[in-house]
């Protein structure tokens, strides 16, 4: 069946320094979403990509969709406390009739 | 708008019973989607509901089971719990199917003593 694997699974960095994660599928994708989660609290939708090779910004956040729509990227320029959570990807598969969830990236940031 | 409700917040139940959990979607998402959540195996998917139908479902056992009411309202079953059925469980609703963004409730913690 269908796998999403993300990168790293933990990431600790210090304020101010950027971080990324990945997220790889095993299936081409109809489209990708992106979550966070914060500590305790349940998973917030951050953005949708939906054409290959596509690049969506939110303020200090970049979003990337592969060429082949395979794997996506969540870049952070200069993280802030603000930060920290977990950061899931979900990528849809039209043909499995359903999305999966990667295992995401928690992020940490020490002051 | 009022965003996704699930109830209970918080349950402790005894390894052989049976449980049910409630998710209220958003008013007008037709879309119930079901996860455990567990730390260490992410955002497992359950199940999803469509127009009362299930068009789709996880790798999880018949103890699992759920049903989508006429209004769009969603319940899930466990029976016959398990200690490893200790999680948080949380519903997500959607304006259709495999379509747009998930609205993801605070989730129902349920513990298995």
């Amino acid at each position: 069946g269908q796998q999403v694997m993300q990168i790293p699974q933990y990431q600790h960095v210090q304020e101010g320094e950027d971080f990324t994660t990945y997220c790889n599928s095993s299936t081409t994708l109809s489209n990708i979403q992106w979550y966070k989660q914060r500590p305790g609290g349940h998973p917030v939708f951050l953005i949708q990509l939906v054409k290959s090779g596509e690049v969506k910004k939110q303020k200090r956040l970049t979003f990337q969709f592969g060429e082949a729509k395979k794997n996506s990227s969540l870049h952070i320029t200069a993280t802030q406390t603000t930060d920290v959570g977990t950061y899931f990807c979900a990528g849809l598969n039209t043909n499995a009739g359903k999305s999966t969830f990667g295992d995401g990236t928690t992020l940490t940031v020490k002051p | 708008k009022a965003g996704v409700t699930q109830t209970p917040r918080y349950l402790i139940k005894t390894r052989g019973q049976q449980v049910t959990l409630s998710c209220s979607p958003i008013s007008g998402h037709r879309s119930v989607s079901w996860y455990q959540q567990t730390p260490g195996q992410g955002l497992q998917f359950l199940f999803e509901y469509f127009s009362e139908t299930q068009r789709n479902k996880g790798n999880f056992p018949g103890r699992f089971s759920g049903r989508q009411f006429s209004n769009s309202r969603s319940e899930m079953n466990v029976s016959t719990l398990e200690l490893g059925d200790s999680a948080l469980y949380l519903c997500a609703s959607s304006p259709g199917h495999l379509n747009t963004e998930a609205f993801f409730g605070q989730g129902t913690r349920l513990t298995v003593v």
